[in-house]
């Protein structure tokens, strides 16, 4: 069974940093792409950028240009969303989600998603 | 333009079929997705590349694309459809990603 697993809830302060990971099971992730979604409280779903595992690829939303940074580690099957200078508009329920490559695109939609982690942003 | 524009809200009764639309100008040319998301869970993709269904997901779901608009629809939509349906396309270089506002699906 495909899984994506998070890490736990995070509670930071403003200006510093969070790192969040998300463990694939079932499927490596080699062959995927892992977008990365986050969801304030009452709001809608917002994209932040994806990782193309096998290339290193990645992208991001110009909202986020500069403050977020994607990795991955083929060897444990994780891949890792770093989100710098935190400000309380940060606080939201953060997903990956991943897609295997198919022989045209890694970036068809997400059909396989992580349970999410609560970060809060609070002096 | 990267916006997806859906209705806030949409109500049927039990048993009646909901249509719930998603248009943006780039749908005429990139495939939507459509996902399911219940309180407190995490999405779930129930349409595909504009009108695949996934593995798992019932037969009632199906979507359809003409032009700048998709439409997902649930014939004969269930009390446990009651969630929130959110769209998503991407820019026509498909780097660029981007939801629908979503809908809130009421079925009583």
């Amino acid at each position: 069974q495909m899984q994506l697993v998070q890490s736990g809830p995070e509670v930071k302060k403003p200006g510093t940093s969070v790192k969040v990971s998300c463990k694939t099971s079932g499927f490596t992730l080699s062959n995927s792409a892992v977008q990365w979604v986050r969801q304030a409280r009452g709001q809608r779903l917002e994209w932040i950028g994806w990782v193309v595992a096998r290339s290193d690829n990645t992208n991001n939303a110009q909202k986020f240009q500069g403050r977020v940074t994607f990795t991955r580690d083929m060897s444990t099957n994780t891949a890792h969303m770093e989100l710098n200078s935190l400000t309380s508009e940060d606080t939201a329920v953060y997903y990956c989600a991943a897609r295997a490559c198919s022989s045209t695109s890694c970036l068809d939609g997400m059909d396989v998603w992580g349970q999410g982690t609560t970060v809060t942003v609070s002096s | 333009s990267s916006e997806l524009t859906q209705p806030p809200s949409v109500s049927v009764s039990p048993g009646q079929t909901a249509r719930i639309t998603c248009s943006g100008d780039t749908l005429s040319k990139e495939y939507a997705y459509w996902y399911q998301q219940r309180p407190g869970q995490a999405p779930v993709m129930v349409i595909d590349k504009d009108s695949e269904r996934p593995s798992g997901i019932p037969e009632r779901f199906s979507g359809s694309s003409s032009g700048t608009i998709v439409t997902l629809t649930i014939s004969g939509a269930q009390a446990e459809d009651e969630a929130d349906y959110y769209c998503q396309s991407s820019d026509t270089s498909g780097r660029y990603v981007f939801f629908g506002g979503g809908t809130k699906l009421t079925v009583l």
